[in-house]
Formats: structure tokens, C-alpha cells, sequence
């Protein structure tokens, strides 16, 4: 079966502080596509990232990084230099090879709180 | 361009009863998907809709049933709700059910409350 696991439930720290979000997951597929969304208060999920299983390559944008290992099955997500802004729930995910935005399967969320 | 857009914003309802939520794709999507989100979680998948046919499920009750016009809107209707449904439901539209490196854009959610 396929599961997300974000261990951290909550992370707080001061702006301009780097924060990391870990992300593990499991699943049976060889192929597969991981995603990072972010969810402000609103309730809206907004799309960051998307990664399928064949490409290994570390992304930056910006002041957001992803680093993906298949090794370990990890889907790290970066944001250097924090600002208050970036508060919100975010959410690691997976879906199956068939189709990028069929079932999609969320972790628990990490709710990151950035002081000013 | 419109994104996805999601009808009413908030509901109340008594246990028991019936419940009809709405959801508008964004412009140019076909594939409407449906994920309950309870406080503190994230969100779970129900189902998915592709030319006016559940295409997915996922680990839901007959009692969440669902619709798709051909003008790809989409409905949710929950029946004999229990308290345990009160949740966040997000919609979610893609083009195409069947399509590698598409993205699902998430509307902002109907909260429901169940009382």
C-alpha cells in the first residue's frame, strides 16, 4: 500500500532561519510521482512541486529546494531564508504511475510557524 | 481564468440529514476529484470523475455518491451524515484521466459541519 509519513507535526523558527520538512514514503510502484503542496489558512492547496520516480535531480526555485533519494525514500523540502509568509500546513505526497493527478496520497501535513 | 470554484463556503448540518456539494473545474479540465480533509489531517481521497463516470475510489461508504454534468462540473453528496463527517472537502481538476506530468488544482473547499 502507499503511504506518506511526515514525522514533523510542527516546526517553529525565526525568520530568516533555513527550515527543512522531511518526507518519507512507501509504495510498490516503480514509478510513481511525489509532491509538496502548501495549504495557508484559506484551505486552498497550493501546488509547489512535482517529481517522478525516474528523476533524481535536486530542484531549486527561488528560496525553495526539494531533494528527492530514492535510496531512502525521501522527499525533503527546503526553504532557505524563512520569511512569515511561508507559514502555512505542508503536505508531502504520492500518486501512482497511471495518471500525475489521479488519487493522490497525502502525509499528515507540518505546520511551520516562521516568528518575525 | 477561473480556478477550481467550490459552492457554499460553509454548511451546517444535523445528523441524519443529506448534503449536495459543487464544484466548478478550472477552464479546460475534464477530471474532477473529490478529498475529505478532517481537522488536522490531510486530505483523503474519495473519489474521481471522468466523463460522467467514477473512474476511482477510495476507502468511502456508499454514502458518499457523487455526479459529473457534461459541462464537467461535478457534485458530492453525502447521505445520513454522522458526526464524523464534519471535514474540509476540497475539490481537485486535471485534464485528462489518463495523463503523466498534469497537475490537480485544488479549490478552496466547502467546511462542513455536522451537528
Amino acid at each position: 500500500a502507499q503511504k506518506v509519513t511526515q514525522a514533523q507535526t510542527e516546526i517553529s523558527v525565526v525568520e530568516k532561519e533555513d527550515v527543512t520538512l522531511d518526507c518519507v514514503y512507501e509504495t510498490r510502484d516503480t514509478t510513481y510521482y511525489l509532491f509538496w503542496y502548501k495549504q495557508p489558512p484559506s484551505g486552498e492547496l497550493v501546488f509547489l512541486i512535482r517529481r517522478n520516480s525516474f528523476d533524481e535531480q535536486n530542484e531549486i526555485s527561488g528560496r525553495y529546494s526539494w531533494n528527492f533519494q530514492k535510496s531512502t525514500s525521501s522527499f525533503n523540502f527546503t526553504i532557505t531564508a524563512s520569511q512569515v509568509v511561508d507559514s502555512a500546513v505542508y503536505f508531502c505526497a504520492l500518486s501512482e504511475a497511471r495518471s500525475s493527478a489521479s488519487k493522490i496520497i497525502f502525509g499528515s501535513g507540518t505546520r511551520l510557524s516562521i516568528r518575525p | 481564468d477561473a480556478g477550481v470554484t467550490q459552492s457554499p463556503t460553509h454548511l451546517i448540518k444535523t445528523r441524519g440529514q443529506q448534503v449536495t456539494l459543487r464544484c466548478s473545474p478550472k477552464s479546460g479540465h475534464d477530471t474532477v476529484s473529490w478529498y475529505q480533509q478532517a481537522l488536522g489531517q490531510g486530505p483523503q481521497f474519495i473519489f474521481q470523475y471522468y466523463e460522467e463516470e467514477e473512474r476511482q475510489r477510495g476507502n468511502f461508504p456508499d454514502r458518499f455518491s457523487g455526479h459529473q454534468f457534461p459541462n464537467y462540473s461535478s457534485e458530492l453528496n453525502v447521505n445520513a451524515l454522522l458526526l464524523g463527517d464534519s471535514a474540509l472537502y476540497l475539490c481537485a481538476s486535471s485534464l485528462g484521466l489518463v495523463r503523466r506530468n498534469t497537475e490537480a488544482f485544488f479549490g478552496q473547499g466547502t467546511r462542513l459541519t455536522v451537528v
